[in-house]
């Protein structure tokens, strides 16, 4: 069975501080997809990046980056120089690839709830 | 942008009564999806939608639960006998392939009382 576990709850930082996320994931298959999405005070949730096991390349976009290491099943996100704006809850996700047409669930880690302080 | 809507926003029930959520998917997806959030709690996957059936169901998804996508556009969800644990955010979403990211709605809030 899949896990995501999220290990921090809550982070609080001041803003322009960097904030690294992070997730560890548990899986049997060896090719599946791991996302984060932010879930903003409003409630909706906004997706962000999606990887598959295949790809292991790091990835930076604006003030976002990914570390995704395989060897230890965990994929960890930064912000950088972080901002009021950026105050949300972050959660990881895995979802596991299938060779039939069902479509993939997504198993959501506990989340990380970010508050960036002025 | 395109984007998955639900209606209601928030939907308020008496308990043993049915609901029904609605949601509209981005148009040219094809893989449907429902989860919920209990407040504060993690968000739980309940129903995979694919083909015009149901391609994977969590133990959450017991016989009170069905889904429907009754024409082109439209993707329910319907508890039939509403139970105080099932006020949660309700989430729909979609994608276009599979294993491709998925695209939530809004939400909508049940408080089952």
């Amino acid at each position: 069975a899949q896990k995501v576990t999220q290990a921090q709850t809550e982070i609080s930082v001041v803003e322009k501080e960097d904030v690294t996320l992070d997730c560890v994931y548990e899986t049997r298959d060896t090719t599946y997809y791991l996302f984060w999405y932010k879930q903003p005070p409003s409630g909706e949730l906004v997706f962000l990046i999606r990887r598959n096991s295949f790809d292991e390349q790091n990835e930076i976009s604006g003030r976002y980056s990914w570390n995704f290491q395989k060897s230890t099943s965990s994929f960890n996100f930064t912000i950088t120089a972080s901002q009021v704006v950026d105050s949300a809850v972050y959660f990881c996700a895995l979802s596991e690839a299938r060779g039939s047409a069902a479509g993939n669930k997504l198993t959501f880690g506990g989340g990380t709830r970010v508050l960036v302080k002025p | 942008e395109p984007e998955v809507t639900q209606t209601p926003s928030h939907q308020v029930t008496q308990m043993g009564q049915e609901v029904i959520l609605r949601c509209v998917p981005i148009s040219n997806h094809l893989y449907f999806y429902w989860y919920r959030q209990i407040l504060g709690q993690k968000v739980e996957f309940l129903v995979s939608f694919y083909n015009n059936e149901i391609s994977e169901k969590s133990e959450i998804f017991d016989d009170q639960f069905s889904v429907e996508r009754p024409d082109g556009s439209n993707f329910t969800l319907k508890i039939r006998s509403t139970k105080l644990e099932d006020s949660a955010m309700y989430f729909c979403a979609s994608s276009e392939r599979l294993s491709g990211e998925q695209y939530f709605g809004p939400g909508t809030r049940l408080t089952v009382t």
